[in-house]
């Protein structure tokens, strides 16, 4: 079993759908949670970043962590084309580069 | 502009011929490592460094190399690829401290061997 998993995908939407991308995980030591997003034939970048449980919100993107389920959560609201992207979540025990654990990543199209 | 970069971009080789992806960051980062990325099994990481001479073994080290002799550069040596090294290869680099860690990607490496 992977330590991370997430659904592959792809995740098919219209535009200004909301879409729930998700990753549930098995070490109850990981404080630390990210998102990416990857866009075709370019590397990943950081998107969202929460610390522990709650929830966090950007612009049209919402993180949530729920440690006691172990998952976590990306919302994204009034979806657009532009969105349309692999979206990685990453997660670590501590604050430091060196350990970082990756989902596989969901492929998501927005449809104009 | 801040950016990662590395070469080359797209790479076709045989199995057995020593070959080495060079990396570069202009952000004055003391932390940089090495992915590699395979469907399905997401970002792997391969090596990582956290600073000049200072290096260490990441998930999946077997079969590659890396050394950190100056602070901007991070080359990933393949001594002997096989094909199971075929993948994608992404250079990362980052802060040693901050929230998030954001770490900075570079535009990746396809290198596929045969």
């Amino acid at each position: 079993q992977k330590e991370v998993e997430q659904d592959p995908g792809p995740l098919s939407v219209p535009e200004g759908a909301i879409v729930s991308l998700n990753c549930t995980y098995s070490n109850s030591a990981f404080q630390y949670f990210m998102w990416y997003r990857q866009y075709s034939r370019k590397g990943p970048e950081l998107l969202m970043y929460t610390y522990s449980s709650g929830n966090k919100e950007d612009g049209r993107f919402t993180a949530q962590v729920d440690k006691s389920s172990k998952y976590i959560s990306l919302f994204i609201r009034d979806s657009q084309p532009s969105d349309s992207a692999t979206y990685l979540c990453a997660m670590s025990e501590g604050n430091a580069g060196n350990m970082l654990t990756f989902g596989g990543g969901t492929r998501l199209m927005v449809k104009p | 502009e801040a950016q990662v970069t590395q070469n080359p971009r797209y790479l076709i080789t045989v199995t057995g011929k020593k070959l080495t992806v060079t990396c570069s960051q202009n952000m004055n980062h003391e932390y940089m490592s090495w992915y590699r990325q395979d469907p399905g099994l997401g970002l792997r990481q391969i090596y990582y460094s956290m600073n000049v001479e200072v290096t260490d073994k990441g998930d999946v080290p077997e079969g590659y190399k890396v050394s950190r002799k100056e602070k901007r550069n991070f080359p990933l040596i393949l001594e002997s690829p096989s094909p199971n090294q075929t993948s994608l290869y992404f250079c990362a680099s980052s802060t040693r401290t901050g929230p998030g860690y954001e770490q900075y990607f570079g535009p990746g490496t396809r290198l596929t061997v045969t």
